[in-house]
Protein backbone atom coordinates (compact mmCIF):
# COMPACT_ATOMS: atom_id res chain seq x y z
CA UNK A 1 0.00 0.00 0.00
CA UNK A 2 2.66 2.69 -0.96
CA UNK A 3 3.80 3.03 2.56
CA UNK A 4 1.10 4.51 4.00
CA UNK A 5 -0.27 2.77 7.10
CA UNK A 6 -3.58 3.61 8.83
CA UNK A 7 -4.33 2.62 12.88
CA UNK A 8 -6.31 1.24 14.03
CA UNK A 9 -7.54 -1.09 11.31
CA UNK A 10 -11.14 -1.89 13.53
CA UNK A 11 -12.54 0.16 16.50
CA UNK A 12 -16.05 0.41 18.01
CA UNK A 13 -16.83 3.11 20.63
CA UNK A 14 -19.60 4.79 22.29
CA UNK A 15 -21.58 7.43 21.34
CA UNK A 16 -20.29 10.75 22.54
CA UNK A 17 -16.74 9.63 23.18
CA UNK A 18 -13.93 11.25 20.86
CA UNK A 19 -12.15 8.74 18.79
CA UNK A 20 -9.09 9.38 16.86
CA UNK A 21 -7.67 7.74 13.55
CA UNK A 22 -4.11 7.93 12.38
CA UNK A 23 -2.27 7.85 9.11
CA UNK A 24 1.31 7.66 8.79
CA UNK A 25 3.18 7.77 5.06
CA UNK A 26 6.97 6.90 4.49
CA UNK A 27 6.30 8.33 0.99
CA UNK A 28 7.18 12.19 1.69
CA UNK A 29 4.40 13.17 -0.15
CA UNK A 30 3.19 16.60 0.10
CA UNK A 31 -0.72 16.01 -0.15
CA UNK A 32 -3.19 13.74 2.52
CA UNK A 33 -6.34 13.58 2.39
CA UNK A 34 -9.45 11.97 4.66
CA UNK A 35 -12.47 10.06 3.30
CA UNK A 36 -15.05 8.13 4.46
CA UNK A 37 -16.72 5.45 2.38
CA UNK A 38 -20.61 4.72 2.79
CA UNK A 39 -23.13 2.66 0.75
CA UNK A 40 -24.65 4.84 -2.02
CA UNK A 41 -21.90 7.55 -0.99
CA UNK A 42 -18.90 6.26 -2.66
CA UNK A 43 -16.05 8.17 -1.01
CA UNK A 44 -16.09 11.30 0.37
CA UNK A 45 -13.79 14.10 1.42
CA UNK A 46 -13.50 14.58 5.15
CA UNK A 47 -10.31 17.26 5.33
CA UNK A 48 -7.45 17.43 3.50
CA UNK A 49 -3.81 18.80 4.22
CA UNK A 50 -1.39 20.51 1.49
CA UNK A 51 1.42 21.15 4.00
CA UNK A 52 2.56 20.55 7.42
CA UNK A 53 -0.28 22.67 9.76
CA UNK A 54 -2.30 23.41 6.31
CA UNK A 55 -5.23 21.43 6.06
CA UNK A 56 -8.91 22.58 4.67
CA UNK A 57 -12.26 21.26 4.78
CA UNK A 58 -13.74 18.63 1.97
CA UNK A 59 -17.38 18.17 1.38
CA UNK A 60 -18.47 16.26 4.82
CA UNK A 61 -16.01 17.98 7.41
CA UNK A 62 -18.93 18.38 10.47
CA UNK A 63 -17.75 16.55 13.36
CA UNK A 64 -14.55 15.83 12.38
CA UNK A 65 -11.29 17.66 13.05
CA UNK A 66 -7.56 17.12 11.79
CA UNK A 67 -3.85 17.96 12.38
CA UNK A 68 -0.81 17.37 10.94
CA UNK A 69 2.00 18.37 12.83
CA UNK A 70 4.45 16.80 10.48
CA UNK A 71 4.60 15.32 6.88
CA UNK A 72 4.47 11.68 7.45
CA UNK A 73 1.47 12.00 9.95
CA UNK A 74 -2.27 13.12 9.54
CA UNK A 75 -4.87 12.90 12.23
CA UNK A 76 -8.32 12.51 11.87
CA UNK A 77 -10.55 13.16 15.15
CA UNK A 78 -13.89 12.52 15.87
CA UNK A 79 -14.85 14.98 18.87
CA UNK A 80 -18.02 13.27 19.49
CA UNK A 81 -18.90 10.52 18.00
CA UNK A 82 -22.10 9.65 16.71
CA UNK A 83 -23.67 6.71 15.03
CA UNK A 84 -24.00 8.47 11.38
CA UNK A 85 -20.01 8.72 11.96
CA UNK A 86 -20.24 4.49 11.55
CA UNK A 87 -18.00 4.08 8.50
CA UNK A 88 -14.90 3.14 6.90
CA UNK A 89 -12.69 5.77 6.50
CA UNK A 90 -9.38 6.01 4.36
CA UNK A 91 -6.58 7.74 4.21
CA UNK A 92 -4.68 8.74 1.01
CA UNK A 93 -1.48 10.48 -0.12
CA UNK A 94 -0.44 12.03 -3.77
CA UNK A 95 2.83 13.59 -4.82
CA UNK A 96 3.26 14.56 -8.49
CA UNK A 97 0.00 16.27 -9.10
CA UNK A 98 -1.12 14.94 -12.94
CA UNK A 99 1.10 12.43 -13.29
CA UNK A 100 0.04 9.22 -10.55
CA UNK A 101 -3.31 9.42 -8.70
CA UNK A 102 -3.81 8.92 -4.83
CA UNK A 103 -2.51 6.38 -2.97
CA UNK A 104 -4.67 4.83 -0.27
CA UNK A 105 -4.38 3.18 3.00
CA UNK A 106 -5.87 -0.51 4.35
CA UNK A 107 -9.09 1.36 6.07
CA UNK A 108 -10.63 1.37 9.24
CA UNK A 109 -13.85 0.32 9.88
CA UNK A 110 -15.45 2.50 12.61
CA UNK A 111 -18.22 1.57 14.31
CA UNK A 112 -20.38 3.97 16.69
CA UNK A 113 -22.57 2.15 18.96
CA UNK B 1 -25.61 21.03 -7.81
CA UNK B 2 -22.36 19.03 -7.81
CA UNK B 3 -22.31 15.46 -9.12
CA UNK B 4 -20.38 12.64 -9.86
CA UNK B 5 -22.17 9.31 -12.00
CA UNK B 6 -21.29 6.34 -12.63
CA UNK B 7 -23.59 4.06 -15.32
CA UNK B 8 -24.82 1.69 -13.11
CA UNK B 9 -23.97 -0.30 -10.03
CA UNK B 10 -23.53 -3.44 -11.21
CA UNK B 11 -22.01 -4.76 -14.80
CA UNK B 12 -22.45 -8.44 -15.68
CA UNK B 13 -20.11 -9.04 -18.79
CA UNK B 14 -18.97 -12.68 -20.19
CA UNK B 15 -15.47 -13.76 -19.66
CA UNK B 16 -13.53 -12.37 -23.30
CA UNK B 17 -15.54 -9.23 -24.05
CA UNK B 18 -15.15 -5.62 -23.46
CA UNK B 19 -16.59 -3.39 -20.58
CA UNK B 20 -17.40 -0.35 -21.02
CA UNK B 21 -18.01 2.16 -17.65
CA UNK B 22 -19.11 5.46 -18.24
CA UNK B 23 -18.33 8.36 -15.47
CA UNK B 24 -20.26 11.32 -15.92
CA UNK B 25 -20.25 14.55 -13.79
CA UNK B 26 -21.69 18.04 -13.71
CA UNK B 27 -20.38 21.47 -12.11
CA UNK B 28 -16.87 20.44 -12.15
CA UNK B 29 -13.98 21.51 -14.06
CA UNK B 30 -11.43 18.80 -13.19
CA UNK B 31 -8.26 19.38 -14.78
CA UNK B 32 -7.76 15.56 -14.93
CA UNK B 33 -9.67 12.44 -14.81
CA UNK B 34 -8.66 9.44 -12.84
CA UNK B 35 -9.66 5.53 -12.45
CA UNK B 36 -9.17 3.60 -9.46
CA UNK B 37 -10.15 -0.33 -9.02
CA UNK B 38 -11.62 -1.44 -5.27
CA UNK B 39 -11.87 -5.20 -4.51
CA UNK B 40 -13.49 -6.14 -1.17
CA UNK B 41 -12.22 -5.17 2.14
CA UNK B 42 -9.39 -2.86 0.47
CA UNK B 43 -8.70 0.98 -0.44
CA UNK B 44 -8.70 2.15 -4.14
CA UNK B 45 -5.69 1.32 -6.00
CA UNK B 46 -4.66 3.91 -9.28
CA UNK B 47 -5.32 2.50 -12.31
CA UNK B 48 -5.07 5.34 -15.02
CA UNK B 49 -5.12 9.44 -15.27
CA UNK B 50 -6.00 11.29 -18.13
CA UNK B 51 -5.78 15.01 -18.88
CA UNK B 52 -8.22 16.99 -19.62
CA UNK B 53 -6.70 18.19 -23.11
CA UNK B 54 -6.64 14.56 -24.04
CA UNK B 55 -9.27 12.37 -25.53
CA UNK B 56 -7.86 9.27 -25.17
CA UNK B 57 -5.17 7.05 -22.74
CA UNK B 58 -4.70 3.34 -23.04
CA UNK B 59 -2.86 0.86 -20.73
CA UNK B 60 -2.37 -2.87 -21.49
CA UNK B 61 -6.27 -3.90 -21.82
CA UNK B 62 -7.20 -0.62 -20.60
CA UNK B 63 -8.68 2.28 -22.12
CA UNK B 64 -9.86 5.88 -21.07
CA UNK B 65 -11.65 8.20 -22.97
CA UNK B 66 -12.30 12.07 -21.75
CA UNK B 67 -14.74 14.67 -23.49
CA UNK B 68 -14.93 17.81 -21.32
CA UNK B 69 -17.91 18.79 -23.61
CA UNK B 70 -19.89 16.10 -22.56
CA UNK B 71 -18.83 16.12 -19.52
CA UNK B 72 -17.97 12.46 -19.70
CA UNK B 73 -15.30 9.51 -19.25
CA UNK B 74 -15.62 6.31 -20.74
CA UNK B 75 -13.39 3.34 -19.41
CA UNK B 76 -12.74 0.51 -21.04
CA UNK B 77 -11.38 -3.08 -20.04
CA UNK B 78 -10.74 -5.26 -23.35
CA UNK B 79 -10.73 -8.84 -23.50
CA UNK B 80 -11.84 -8.78 -20.31
CA UNK B 81 -10.83 -11.48 -17.67
CA UNK B 82 -12.83 -12.79 -14.04
CA UNK B 83 -9.29 -11.53 -12.25
CA UNK B 84 -10.91 -8.00 -13.60
CA UNK B 85 -14.60 -8.44 -11.21
CA UNK B 86 -14.04 -5.89 -8.37
CA UNK B 87 -15.65 -2.33 -7.97
CA UNK B 88 -14.38 0.65 -10.35
CA UNK B 89 -14.14 4.26 -9.21
CA UNK B 90 -13.98 7.45 -11.18
CA UNK B 91 -12.14 10.83 -10.00
CA UNK B 92 -12.07 14.21 -10.50
CA UNK B 93 -8.44 15.76 -9.87
CA UNK B 94 -8.98 19.35 -9.95
CA UNK B 95 -5.34 20.22 -9.87
CA UNK B 96 -2.55 21.72 -7.93
CA UNK B 97 -3.64 25.28 -6.57
CA UNK B 98 -1.87 27.14 -3.63
CA UNK B 99 -4.05 25.54 -1.35
CA UNK B 100 -4.59 21.71 -2.33
CA UNK B 101 -5.15 19.34 -5.02
CA UNK B 102 -8.78 17.53 -4.09
CA UNK B 103 -9.84 14.73 -5.97
CA UNK B 104 -13.68 13.89 -5.90
CA UNK B 105 -15.16 10.37 -6.42
CA UNK B 106 -17.85 8.89 -8.17
CA UNK B 107 -19.83 5.83 -6.40
CA UNK B 108 -18.43 3.03 -8.70
CA UNK B 109 -19.49 0.19 -10.79
CA UNK B 110 -19.02 -3.32 -9.67
CA UNK B 111 -17.67 -5.89 -12.54
CA UNK B 112 -18.79 -9.10 -12.66
CA UNK B 113 -17.05 -11.01 -15.84
CA UNK B 114 -18.40 -14.20 -15.95
CA UNK B 115 -16.37 -17.39 -17.15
Amino acid sequence: DAGITQSPRHKVTETGTPVTLRCHQTENHRYMYWYRQDPGHGLRLIHYSYGVKDTDKGEVSDGYSVSRSKTEDFLLTLESATSSQTSVYFCAISGAGGVVGAFFGQGTRLTVV
Amino acid sequence: SQKIEQNSEALNIQEGKTATLTCNYTNYSPAYLQWYRQDPGRGPVFLLLIRENEKEKRKERLKVTFDTTLKQSLFHITASQPADSATYLCALDMGRSATGNQFYFGTGTSLTVIP
